[in-house]
């Protein structure tokens, strides 16, 4: 059964840094994305990362200030978040599957507030 | 970057009657292998989004067959045959033929009448 669990989410100032983890079961090796939803609003696409850590891609609203990382002896996916700025709020969710997003995790939220 | 434009932004619907929603893409989404990464995904109030419909019309597992897409090149529709109660929420098209970046539409909110 495939199972993504998020987390690492929290209230911090603007300028400050987070580091979010997804924990996956169920399956292994799998391309994966991060995408985002702030409060009230629909869905942005932040970051993919091959399944084997060969390709990374990112969208240019966070471009040099995010950074997507995996750790497959551990089955994690890490989103380091850095120089966060009050529209980084959201809810953050890791998506497994290159083309398709077959499956989400239940997300983590980032809150920007000074 | 692909822009998805999803139409009617918001869909009251009678339970029982059928539903359906368009996505209109900015450029073809049919990828260079011939495959159309067109999915739909419907977020229930309070839940993370869930997959209905990837490459157009294929229905995920476990997903009722009152789901169907259907559609090609820039235009596609996501049908609800007879809605049900569950089925309140927001649905979004999602492109994965043309990224970086992944592009979703706007979202439709259904709501039961």
């Amino acid at each position: 059964q495939v199972q993504m669990v998020e987390s690492g989410g929290g209230v911090v100032q603007p300028g400050g840094s987070l580091r979010l983890s997804c924990v996956v079961s169920g399956f292994s090796n799998s391309d994966m994305h991060w995408v985002r939803q702030a409060p009230g609003k629909g869905l942005e696409w932040v970051a993919f990362i091959r399944h084997d850590g060969s390709d990374k891609y990112y969208a240019d609203s966070v471009k040099g200030r995010f950074s997507i990382s995996r750790d497959n002896s551990k089955n994690t996916l890490y989103l380091q978040v850095n120089s966060l700025r009050a529209e980084d709020t959201a809810v953050y969710y890791c998506a497994k599957g290159g083309s398709d997003l077959d499956y989400w995790g239940q997300g983590t939220l980032v809150t920007v507030s000074s | 970057d692909v822009v998805l434009t999803q139409s009617p932004l918001s869909l009251p619907v009678t339970l029982g009657q059928p539903a359906s929603i368009s996505c209109r893409s900015s450029q073809s989404v049919v990828h260079n292998n011939g495959n159309t990464y067109l999915n739909w995904f419907q977020q229930r109030p309070g839940q993370s989004p869930r997959r209905l419909i990837y490459q157009v019309s294929n229905r995920d597992s476990g997903v009722p067959d009152r789901f169907s897409g259907s559609g090609s090149g820039t235009d596609f529709t996501l049908t609800i045959s007879r809605v049900e109660a569950e089925d309140a929420g927001v649905y979004y098209c999602m492109q994965g033929t043309h990224w970086p970046p992944v592009t979703f539409g706007q979202g439709t909110k259904v709501e039961i009448k």
